[in-house]
């Protein structure tokens, strides 16, 4: 078996910060995932990446950068963080990234904006 | 436009009944449709899948049933366990397209013991 460590677990930011969060896999698997999960409005894809220094736009890209240095870690930028903000970033991971495949996800961080 | 809608939003059932949990689709490309569960503070976990050849899935309590011709399906949870409550997300992708899953927003399930 294999894990999903998210970092870190809770993130407070001031608006317009720009925030950084982590997340690692030992599963070895080729393809990673951000989501951005929000009360009501289920999971959106953000970012993901097929191989090491490959970068995929999602449905919800605006506002974010994403980082894929190794093949097992993926990290998330919020370029500028809005007030009042409130969402949980949950990490997943894949084998190859095929629509069929079981994606393993991350416990989320929570991110509040004051 | 949602492609995947989820109803109802939340659902309370008493232990030892069948929760009955809705999905329908917009795109009929989607061929297949996982579900996830989640229990709070940590990530979704997949519960039971189903590819749109088939019209019924089993596991254990766990079934899917599946109308392709209307672009619906539905989970079923028989004998349901307090331990069952947790969000559950309907999913679907086109395997021979752009592949990506897309979630539904969620129903949450309560089983009151």
């Amino acid at each position: 078996g294999g894990i999903i460590t998210q970092t870190p677990k809770f993130l407070i930011g001031q608006e317009g910060q720009k925030l950084t969060l982590k997340c690692q896999q030992n599963f070895n698997h080729d393809t990673m995932y951000w989501y951005r999960q929000d009360s009501g409005k289920g999971l959106r894809l953000i970012y993901y990446s097929i191989t090491e220094n490959d970068l995929q736009k999602g449905d919800l890209s605006e506002g974010y950068d994403a980082s894929r240095e190794k093949k097992s870690s993926f990290s998330l930028t919020v370029t500028s963080a809005q007030k009042n903000e409130m969402a949980v970033f949950l990490c997943a991971s894949s084998n190859r990234g095929r629509g069929n495949e079981r994606l393993f996800f991350g416990h989320g961080t929570k991110l509040s904006v004051l | 436009q949602q492609q995947v809608r989820q109803s109802p939003q939340s659902l309370t059932v008493w232990e030892g009944e069948t929760a009955i949990l809705n999905c329908s689709y917009e795109n009929s490309a989607f061929d297949y449709f996982p579900w996830y569960q989640q229990f709070p503070g940590e990530g979704p976990a997949l519960l039971i899948s189903i590819l749109s050849v088939s019209n019924k899935k089993e596991d254990g309590r766990f079934t899917i049933f599946f109308n392709k011709r209307e672009k619906k399906l539905s989970l079923h949870i028989a004998d349901s366990q307090p331990g069952d409550s947790a969000t559950y997300f309907c999913a679907a992708s086109d395997t021979g397209g752009a592949d990506r899953l897309t979630f539904g927003k969620g129903t949450q399930l309560i089983i009151q013991p």
